[in-house]
Order: structure tokens, then sequence, then C-alpha cells
């Protein structure tokens, strides 16, 4: 178990550019979640993969945001278009049961300037 | 949405006290867990609770799951510097699709 993998750790864009997070979740889950977090505030749920289909998706991600998870192994989350409000830290989890804990990584830290 | 209210959001205490953390919805959940998380990394999980008025007792650390299952609180007993770092609770809906969190508590333990 080598636990959930996020690349790259830090980002630092210009506003208007596109950007790719990437997520290697633990081998044997196939759930996979994406989640923002804002300083000083709680994860606030993004988006949700079951295999390769995505699920659930929450209102926060505006169309400028896409996930896939292509192979149901890793996923990546793109941004278009970036604005400043989009700087926040993504963090990736994973878990193998419904409402089974979930697994995190040390999330991708966005800035945009 | 459910919500999930943490309270208090900051806590700073001195190391050998005690303290208690609340988390409460008007919202049921299926389950509730605790995560602590601590700065550049992301949340670990401490417990689920599933059942209405469980407890659940972790070395110096006691959750409490609400018997209508829509609050919970974490109990520290003799903090340690240790210890500091934000917790969270997160509600399991009953679809089970997704984890509702709470806003966190910073907590603080000075030597």
């Amino acid at each position: 178990d080598t636990g959930v993998s996020q690349n790259p750790r830090h980002k630092i864009t210009k506003r208007g550019q596109n950007v790719t997070f990437r997520c290697d979740p633990i081998s044997e889950h196939n759930r996979l979640y994406w989640y923002r977090q804002t300083l000083g505030q709680g994860p606030e749920f993004l988006t949700y993969f079951q295999n390769e289909a995505q699920l659930e998706k929450s209102r926060l991600l505006s169309d400028r945001f896409s996930a896939e998870r292509p192979k149901g192994s890793f996923s990546t989350l793109e941004i278009q278009r970036t604005e400043q409000g989009d700087s926040a830290m993504y963090l990736c989890a994973s878990s193998f049961t419904t409402q089974g804990p979930l697994h995190f990584g040390n999330g991708t830290r966005l800035t945009v300037t | 949405t459910q919500l999930l209210e943490q309270s208090p959001q900051f806590l700073s205490i001195q190391e050998g006290e005690n303290l208690t953390v609340y988390c409460n919805s008007s919202s049921v959940f299926s389950s509730l867990q605790w995560y602590r998380q601590e700065p550049g990394e992301g949340p670990v999980l401490l417990v689920t609770v599933v059942t209405g008025g469980e407890v659940k007792k972790l070395k110096r650390l006691t959750f409490q799951f609400g018997d209508a299952r829509k609050d919970s609180s974490l109990h520290i007993t003799a903090a340690q510097p240790g210890d500091t770092g934000l917790y969270l609770c997160a509600g399991g809906e009953t679809s089970g699709s997704r984890l509702t969190f709470g806003e966190g508590t910073q907590l603080t333990v000075n030597p």
C-alpha cells in the first residue's frame, strides 16, 4: 500500500491558463474522490468516480472544471481559464467500499496569480 | 445539502488539559468519521462511528455519536503538543456517495 499519490504538489499559474492535476489512488480502491480545500476550512466535495464512471458532480464544479478517470485507475482534474478564486488545495481520496474511510493524498496546492 | 457545524473553530490550550470538540447537524447521517490534518498533508482518518449512541476510545481520544445520529463529539484527555492539528468531522450520506465535511477545529496544544 503506497498510499494516494498526487502530482504536482504545488502549481503556480497565471490567471487564464489551464492546469491539470493527477491522482493515483490506492490500487485496489475503485472509488475516487476530488475535494477542494481553502485555508482553515474543511474539504468541499467536487466529484466522485466509481471505476471509470463519474457518478456525481458538485455544483461547485463549474464548466471550467473537468475530471476523468479513463481506465478506472488514475484520475486527472483539469481547470480551464483559471481564476484567482480557484486558488486552493485540491485533494484526491480513494476508498474501497461505499462509506468506507477515505484515504487522502497530500494534495496539489494551486496558486493563481 | 447536509451541513456539519463544528465548534469551537479555534482552540488553544496548555499541555495536560482536556478538551472537547463538537460536530452538529440538523440532518441524520448514516456514519460519522473524524479526521486529523496537519499542514501540507491530507486528512488522516481517526475513527468511524455508525451506530447512534456509539462511543469509541482511541488511547486518549474518546468519540461519541449522538443517539439521533445528527451530532458527534471528540474528547481528548491530557492533551499533548503532538495532538496539534485540524480536526475534521465528516458525515456519510445514506446514498453512500460522498462525505460532507465540517469546517474543522484548529487545535493548538502549547508545551
